[in-house]
């Protein structure tokens, strides 16, 4: 069975402070990394992408990789109370359906 | 820019009544998704479609549901005699082409059923 671990949190930080979201994921023949926001009661909307190891950056938001350790991370700089929200990570293998952590509650507080 | 459109937003069924949720995935996406998620708990995959029939689909995937891709553009979902624990949150995505491409959700429909 794959799994997909994220602190469900909430994670809080001060408005303008770096967000960090962490995610594990048990499968080792993983290929592709999301990560979605999902505010209450509405659809995930997809942030970010990575296939590769390393860092990705998009504006305020970096994805990190680390395949060797599973492990894959979502960083906010400067984050603004809008985006306060779930994150969720997903992941797929061979198949391409991903499969989606329960999501870490981010809180940014003014 | 293209979207995933949903309809309707809200449905509200009696207990063993049929349902069909609509969905009009992006224009050039291959690959379509139906997800649930029950109100707190996690995105959960029910199935997926790509030419013109299922290609996975899940435990939760069973005899009740089905899904049709009745004709160029829309993708529905069936619900044939609802339970009360299909009460949920349906997605619909898609993504493509190209497989471990990144999905696009629609809103969603919220399924209530009574």
């Amino acid at each position: 069975q794959k799994e997909v671990e994220q602190n469900s949190g909430p994670l809080s930080v001060p408005e303008g402070a770096i967000a960090s979201l962490n995610c594990t994921y048990s499968d080792r023949g993983s290929q592709s990394f999301f990560w979605y926001r999902q505010y209450s009661g509405k659809s995930p909307e997809l942030i970010m992408f990575i296939y590769s190891n390393g860092d990705k950056e998009d504006g305020r938001f970096t994805a990190q990789l680390n395949k060797a350790s599973q492990y894959v991370s979502l960083l906010i700089r400067d984050s603004q109370p809008s985006d306060s929200a779930t994150y969720l990570c997903a992941v797929t293998g061979g198949s391409y359906i991903p499969t989606f952590g329960r999501g870490t509650s981010l809180i940014v507080h003014p | 820019e293209p979207e995933v459109t949903q309809t309707p937003s809200h449905q509200v069924t009696q207990m063993g009544q049929e349902v069909i949720l609509r969905c009009v995935p992006i224009s050039n996406h291959l690959y379509f998704y139906w997800y649930r998620q029950i109100l707190g708990q996690k995105v959960e995959f029910l199935v997926s479609f790509y030419n013109n029939e299922i290609s996975e689909k899940s435990e939760i995937f069973d005899d009740q549901f089905s899904v049709e891709r009745p004709d160029g553009s829309n993708f529905t979902l069936k619900i044939r005699s609802t339970k009360l624990e299909d009460s949920a949150m349906y997605f619909c995505a898609s993504s493509g082409p190209g497989e471990h491409q990144p999905q696009h959700f629609g809103d969603g429909t919220r399924l209530s059923i009574l």
